[in-house]
């Protein structure tokens, strides 16, 4: 089926330093999405992206997160300063195109730990 | 309060029995159900969707959706150790943009 790669696969890093995150959507898929899970939590939405532009982000979307696209490359998310709280697993994915009916093709996460 | 509830927290089926998942939703604005599995070190994946009453079917895996309780479940037939993974209930609010709205998950362990 499908596939999303995430990369790298675990980042350790201290706290208040800068980290992205990158992904690798589905080729042709038009959607790109970060969500967030902490260990003994539910799946959390943070932010979905479409043609060059945040379509709508979570609360937890802090002002010191971003995402881009920019051509041809990587889907980003990027953490400046890194806080202890963002320590979590964060699964990019992508969907062909928008809407509840979509399905979302998820990559195998990247686990962030923050000292 | 959570808006996707999902019960049992795990279950344990011996390899061919049957596994079953419930999942309701406390917010009327969710339609759109998914079903996501996730193996450990994986992301979810896709089982199935359903946005109408009554049942759906793709191979040994059915959903039963109620909107008018807002409770959809999921059944396994025929279990194998390879399905033993989380199951994620996840719900789609009413937008041009996808959002999932998840469960806390449950956790299914096929004994062979």
């Amino acid at each position: 089926g499908p596939k999303v790669l995430q990369i790298p696969s675990h980042q350790i890093i201290d706290m208040g330093q800068m980290v992205t995150l990158n992904c690798d959507p589905v080729s042709n898929h038009l959607y790109f999405y970060w969500y967030k899970q902490i260990l003994g939590q539910q799946m959390e939405f943070l932010v979905n992206f479409y043609n060059g532009k945040v379509m709508e982000k979570s609360k937890l979307f802090k002002d010191q997160f971003s995402v881009e696209r920019p051509d041809g490359s990587y889907f980003t998310l990027k953490i400046q300063p890194t806080a202890l709280e963002d320590s979590a697993v964060y699964f990019c994915a992508s969907s062909l195109l928008g809407g509840r009916a979509e399905t979302l093709y998820f990559g195998s996460g990247t686990r962030l730990t923050v000292l | 309060q959570q808006k996707v509830q999902q019960s049992p927290e795990s279950l344990s089926v011996p390899e061919g029995g049957m596994a079953s998942f419930n999942c309701t939703s406390s917010d009327r604005n969710f339609q759109y159900f998914w079903w996501y599995r996730q193996h450990s070190g994986e992301g979810p994946k896709a089982l199935m969707s359903i946005f109408s009453d009554g049942d759906k079917k793709e191979g040994r895996f059915t959903a039963h959706l109620n909107k008018a309780s807002l409770h959809v479940s999921l059944h396994i037939r025929d279990s194998q150790p390879s399905d033993s993974a989380l199951y994620f209930c996840a719900a789609s609010e009413p937008s041009d943009n996808s959002k999932l709205i998840w469960g806390l998950g449950t956790s299914l362990v096929v004994n062979p």
